[in-house]
């Protein structure tokens, strides 16, 4: 069965500091990649997807993604982040039967 | 455009009671889906339904029931609440299951404790 591994629940960072949050899944035939981030009190929102070409994927707000293949890994990054980026991020991997498998959340928490 | 809406927002009940989580979207979609977050476990699949007309378990369907009503709406009833189903309930759609990368809108989610 496949599945998504995120290493760390929490992720604590200075603002205007880089940071990574670690992904990884297991393999598959086909691999189509998400990023959701989770506002407090909000529903999930997309922030990201890899589904075929280029492997750096980049989202509207500064964050992006690299798929590797070799490492089967889906890591999030941003050069420097806000305060505005306090939140928990999911990352999520298509099954071979269309559904998506998540992992358990980072949270991002930002400090001044 | 509202996209997908959850009632109620907050919800307490007695073990034993029954009730309907109800979720509607405006987006045309043809899937439609319904999750429990607990803290630490993500997001876990409960049902689904693909299409208009069909239903299908996921990961965590015992203690639950759903009815597609039809395109636009997709219920979750809990017979006889049990504390072990104090969550979050999130209801989300798609454009489709197979619809290759298309991602899954969320609603805002149901805050739901079993006394």
């Amino acid at each position: 069965a496949q599945s998504v591994t995120q290493l760390d629940s929490q992720v604590p960072v200075f603002e205007e500091a880089p940071v990574e949050l670690r992904c990884n899944y297991s393999s598959s035939v086909s691999v189509y990649l998400f990023w959701y981030v989770q506002y407090p009190n909000q529903g999930l929102q997309l922030l990201l997807k890899y589904l075929s070409g280029s492997t750096l994927v980049e989202s509207i707000n500064g964050f992006e993604a690299e798929f590797n293949k070799s490492q089967t890994s889906f890591h999030l990054r941003k050069p420097s982040v806000h305060i505005s980026d306090t939140a928990e991020y999911f990352c999520a991997v298509r099954a071979s039967n269309y559904q998506l498998i998540w992992g358990a959340g980072t949270k991002l928490i930002i400090k001044p | 455009n509202a996209g997908v809406t959850q009632t109620p927002k907050f919800q307490v009940l007695k073990t034993g009671q029954s009730m309907t989580l109800q979720c509607a979207q405006d987006m045309n979609h043809n899937s439609m889906y319904w999750y429990r977050q607990d803290p630490g476990m993500g997001l876990r699949l409960i049902y689904y339904s693909a299409s208009e007309g069909t239903t299908d378990k996921g990961e965590v369907p015992n203690g639950y029931n759903v009815s597609r009503l039809n395109k636009r709406e997709f219920s979750l009833r809990l017979e006889s609440a049990a504390p072990s189903q104090t969550s979050v309930y999130f209801c989300a759609s798609s454009e489709g299951m197979d619809s290759g990368g298309q991602p899954q809108h969320f609603g805002d989610g149901t805050r739901l404790s079993i006394l």
